[in-house]
């Protein structure tokens, strides 16, 4: 079935230092959102992106969709203790709109 | 507004038992669901509604029933509790969508639920 893999599952870096996390989808997506979790939180919306190649910014944070729209990434630069969490990408299932296919997740713990 | 609110935060079962998580939306969004959280395994979708007496089965839907009276409200229902349904459960609402975009998901503060 339809499947929307992140890597890494974890990442520890030191404050300062940059983060990315990377998303790949079995099937072609329509569009790709991102969500962030504070640890004991709930997934909180960050972006969603549409086109082909398209990147968009959020003050430290650098977001992109591939060419075939099969893969996206988020880019951290110089982390912040305010960064830790955990970094979802979701993909729309195919064929249902509505029906989001969230990866595993990529956690982020930052050193200060 | 008060977004996605679920109850309770905590609960604890015993094998067997059966019981309902609520979750209340004031956005007046037609789309609602269910996730259930584990660890290492991201969010996957127990059931979803797009609109009042509309409810349909996500990834992961054996042993749980929802029901979708009203726009505002979507509870989960536990019919016999296991110690594998122990998990973090996440409701969420959303503007029903289609085509190029789904529209932000807003997540309640989830329950985190243990089975003994």
């Amino acid at each position: 079935g339809q499947q929307v893999m992140q890597i890494p599952q974890y990442q520890h870096v030191q404050e300062g230092e940059d983060f990315t996390t990377y998303c790949n989808s079995s099937t072609t997506l329509s569009n790709i959102q991102w969500y962030k979790q504070r640890p004991g939180g709930h997934p909180v919306f960050l972006i969603q992106l549409v086109k082909s190649g398209e990147v968009k910014k959020q003050k430290r944070l650098t977001f992109q969709f591939g060419e075939a729209k099969k893969n996206s990434s988020l880019h951290i630069t110089a982390t912040q203790t305010t960064d830790v969490g955990t970094y979802f990408c979701a993909g729309p299932k195919s064929g249902g709109y509505n029906k989001l296919i969230f990866g595993a997740g990529t956690r982020l713990a930052v050193h200060p | 507004n008060a977004g996605v609110t679920q109850t309770p935060k905590f609960q604890v079962l015993k094998t067997g038992q059966s019981m309902t998580l609520q979750c209340a939306q004031d956005m007046n969004h037609e789309y609602m669901s269910w996730y259930r959280q584990d660890p290492g395994m991201g969010l996957r979708l127990i059931h979803y509604s797009v609109g009042a007496g509309i409810t349909d089965q996500g990834e992961v839907p054996n042993g749980y029933n929802v029901s979708r009276s009203t726009t505002e409200d979507f509870p989960l229902r536990l019919l016999s509790a296991a110690p594998s349904q122990t998990s973090v459960y996440f409701c969420a609402s959303k503007r029903a969508g289609g085509g190029g975009g789904t529209d932000t998901q807003y997540f309640g503060p989830g329950t985190r639920l243990t089975v003994l």
